[in-house]
């Protein structure tokens, strides 16, 4: 079965604190898929970066970075010098090959002025 | 880049009314899926459809709903009586043939349903 954990229900941090969101994955298959989205109030889905299960190198754009980790099955995302435009719902998901998403429950960041 | 358009944006419907929710996939993809968000919570599978035919369903998506291709470009989610429970945010998706990329797999800004 796959299953995506975000442990944190809500962050909130002070602008331009760093703050990371944290996911943990789980799936029996060796070749799979993992997402992060941005929701932000107004309800749809952005996609931020796509991650396939061979490619563990770290990725950074911009302010944004992930940390790939198949050891612990993590795969977790940190936003450098938070802005009050970073505030959303982030979702997790884990898409095993040629399935269908698996969303974790997101993680809620407020960014404070 | 391409997009996968879904109308009405926001939708309200009497408990017990039919209603169609529309999307339009990008026009070369060949998968098509429904997703289902209430509010607060995790995005949810509903169906996926290939070849004018369920291919994979949830348990969530049981005989009150319905989906269909009627035409080369429309992709149709239809819940028959709708219950207070069905609203949600709806989102439609599509992917190309052999392309298991995010940029093969499209989500729709979705629909907004309110059951009153």
């Amino acid at each position: 079965a796959q299953k995506v954990t975000q442990a944190q229900t809500e962050i909130s941090v002070v602008e331009k604190e760093d703050v990371t969101l944290d996911c943990v994955y789980e799936t029996r298959d060796t070749t799979y898929y993992l997402f992060w989205y941005k929701q932000p109030p107004s309800g749809e889905l952005v996609f931020l970066i796509r991650r396939n299960s061979f490619d563990e190198q770290n990725e950074i754009s911009g302010r944004y970075s992930w940390n790939f980790q198949k050891s612990t099955s993590s795969f977790n995302f940190t936003i450098t010098a938070s802005q009050v435009v970073d505030s959303a719902v982030y979702f997790c998901a884990l898409q095993n090959y040629g399935q269908n998403f698996v969303f974790g429950p997101g993680t809620r960041l407020s960014v404070l002025p | 880049e391409p997009e996968v358009t879904q109308t009405p944006s926001h939708q309200v419907t009497q408990m017990g009314q039919e209603v169609i929710l529309r999307c339009v996939p990008i026009s070369n993809h060949l998968y098509f899926y429904w997703y289902r968000q209430i509010l607060g919570q995790k995005v949810e599978f509903l169906v996926s459809f290939y070849n004018n035919e369920i291919s994979e369903k949830s348990e969530i998506f049981d005989d009150q709903f319905s989906v269909e291709r009627p035409d080369g470009s429309n992709f149709t989610l239809k819940i028959r009586s709708t219950k207070l429970e069905d609203s949600a945010m709806y989102f439609c998706a599509s992917r190309g043939m052999g392309d298991n990329t995010n940029y093969g797999y499209t989500f729709g800004s979705g629909t907004r349903l309110t059951v009153v």
